[in-house]
């Protein structure tokens, strides 16, 4: 298995909090992903990086920040949390192409009050 | 924009075949990936098409028409354990994926 680590892997909290999710790669892989998935839904892209400090935003962005200042850490910050971010949040990883299969981790089931 | 469509439940019977469908619409195709994901746990990838035809991994296939914008996944001698999401996700030139939302799949005994 891909070596990926999401923490923490539960979280509850109060609408208006700030929350940061943290992904760990051990992979030295250049890409990696956040995503929500919502009951019966797919995933949705919050925002992916292709290098340290680079990032871009997925179909989802609002509300949420990334930050990737090494390669093997990757962060995603809800500014002040809302109820409807109440969600599981999947990170990945791949490598370079596009014929390149994402790994997951084990996902972080947040819940805001 | 991207749409990709999969029907939201299946149910089958052990030992059976099965096939899994797919549409998309979008622009700047690049591959499609199936992954496997099973009721509270992370999404397994299990096969990538990029050229028409199929791919045969095992007990599980997966067949792409570019034309169409169609693909399928089918599983062959299914066994419970095939109980879970399927979900089938498009990559463009850009290389972002877009997920559809996954299909159920029960196996009954």
């Amino acid at each position: 298995d891909a070596g990926i680590t999401q923490s923490p892997r539960h979280k509850v909290t109060e609408t208006g909090t700030p929350v940061t999710l943290r992904c760990h790669q051990t992979e030295n892989h250049r890409y990696m992903y956040w995503y929500r998935q919502d009951p019966g839904h797919g995933l949705r892209l919050i925002h992916y990086s292709y290098g340290v400090k680079d990032t871009d935003k997925g179909e989802v962005s609002d509300g949420y920040s990334v930050s990737r200042s090494k390669t093997e850490d990757f962060l995603l910050t809800l500014e002040s949390a809302t109820s409807s971010q109440t969600s599981v949040y999947f990170c990945a990883i791949s490598e370079q192409g596009l014929n390149q299969p994402q790994h997951f981790g084990d996902g972080t089931r947040l819940s805001i009050l | 924009g991207q749409n990709i469509d999969q029907p939201t439940e299946m149910t089958a019977t052990e030992g059976a075949i099965v096939q899994i469908n797919c549409t998309y619409q979008t622009s700047g195709f690049n591959g499609l990936f199936w992954y496997q994901q099973h009721a509270g746990e992370a999404p397994t990838f299990l096969s990538y098409n990029v050229l028409d035809g199929l791919e045969e991994k095992g007990r599980f296939s997966s067949f792409l028409s570019r034309s169409k914008g169609y693909s399928y996944l089918l599983l062959k001698e299914l066994q419970m354990k095939d109980s879970a999401s399927y979900l089938c996700a498009v990559i463009t030139n850009a290389g972002k994926s877009t997920f559809g939302d996954g299909t159920t799949l029960t196996v009954k005994p």
